[in-house]
Parts: structure tokens; sequence; C-alpha cells
């Protein structure tokens, strides 16, 4: 079963920019995650969307939106870009919403902001 | 805002050596645990999930203890190897609130020396 894939794998935009980011659930997943990690920082929680709703966000601005498609993709955007936006991008998929199911993840999307 | 903390925050070990680190989480509103091992390039990978006090999960070499009345998780890895060098994380959710996004901490660095 192929596993969580995220593109592009390297993205670089400049300030004031906007970017999508993409990421395909493994097969069968429909609860989609998507985290923030930046130099010094753990992973942080960005949105989780379940069956097309985006039911939990993250503490992060409104620059910062995303959705989910009717076969459980995902999009993450963000608009005017910072350089503090600089980051890596990770998705994660499980089969429903669920605190003890594994959530898998993607490779990551390596986003660099000039 | 939650707290998980990780220690060390990096290791060094020869390889052979036995290791562990620890994972502080808050104990008053535990639900679920997870540990995940995360190689350099390469997607987290998920190595537990923890739900129940005193609960011992093992993998291979590498095992896991929980105690959720005082808040902390131990990673134990028996006889390191080369391949076993990689940032582990421990990602923690609490009870209620309906949410299911993981709280990571910032992760212990292993490298193992051969």
């Amino acid at each position: 079963k192929a596993g969580v894939t995220q593109t592009p794998r390297y993205l670089i935009k400049t300030r004031g920019q906007q970017v999508t980011l993409s990421c395909s659930p493994i097969s069968g997943h429909r609860s989609v995650s998507w985290y923030q990690q930046t130099p010094g920082q753990g992973l942080q929680f960005l949105f989780e969307y379940f069956s097309e709703t985006q039911r939990n966000k993250g503490n992060f601005p409104g620059r910062f939106s995303g959705r989910q498609f009717s076969n459980s993709r995902s999009e993450m955007n963000v608009s005017t870009l910072e350089l503090g936006d600089s980051a890596l991008y990770l998705c994660a998929s499980s089969l429903v919403p669920s605190s003890t199911d594994t959530q898998y993840f993607g490779p990551g999307t390596r986003l660099t902001v000039l | 805002i939650l707290n998980v903390e990780q220690s060390p925050q990096s290791l060094h070990v020869q390889e052979g050596d036995s290791t562990n680190f620890t994972c502080s989480f808050p104990s008053s509103n535990f639900y679920a645990l997870h540990w995940y091992r995360w190689e350099t390039a390469k997607s987290p990978e998920a190595l537990f999930v923890m739900t129940l006090n005193g609960d011992e999960k093992k993998k291979g070499r590498i095992s896991a203890t929980l105690n959720t009345k005082e808040g902390y998780s131990y990673l134990y890895i028996k006889g390191s190897q080369p391949e076993d060098s990689a940032t582990y994380l421990c990602a923690f959710i609490p009870s209620g609130a309906g949410s299911y996004q993981l709280t990571f901490g910032k992760g212990t660095k292993l490298s193992v020396i051969p």
C-alpha cells in the first residue's frame, strides 16, 4: 500500500507570495492532519480534516488555510508569505480521527521563503 | 498550552550500548501517548501508541513504558546499532475536547557511534 505522499517536496518562494501544498493520504484513510516544523521548534499542529471538514485548527494566523477533497486528499495554503513561514510542512493520515490510531506521516514539503 | 518535554535533547552512544530517554507530559488529563522515530530525510515512523498506565510495549530492541500518574514515558533501546540513529519524538493527546491533534516534544536526537 502506498504511503502518504506530499507534493512538491521542495519549494522556494519570496515574501508576499502565496503557496499551496498537497497531501495524498494512504488509500482508505479519511483523516488528514498538517504540522509545521521550524528550526528549534517541535512539530506544531496546523489543521485536522475529516470528511472534508476542518475539525480543529492550531494557533496559526488566518494566512494559513486548508481544505480536504471528497477523495480525502488535502491541500494547505499560505498567503502573503513571511520569512518565518520557512519550515518543513508534514501531513499525516489515519483511518478516522482517533487518539489511539497511528498517524502515518508523509516525507514533508520543505518551504523556503526568501 | 500543553507542555511535552523530552530529555536529553541529544545523546551520543557507542554501538552496543543500551540507552533510554524520557518524555514528560501533563498527568492530569492524559489520553494517549505516541512515540515516533524520525530519521534524517525520511518520514516520521510510528513506534508505539500507549494508553494504559503501566503499559509496556516492545518492538525488537526498542521498548517503552508509561506512567500516567506521574506523567512520564521512557523509551529504551537495547544494544544500540548505527541504524538506530534518529530523532525520537513523543506526542501527547489529552482527554476530552474531541481533538486528536498530537502535541509533540522537541525530540531526543540519538547518534550511535560505530
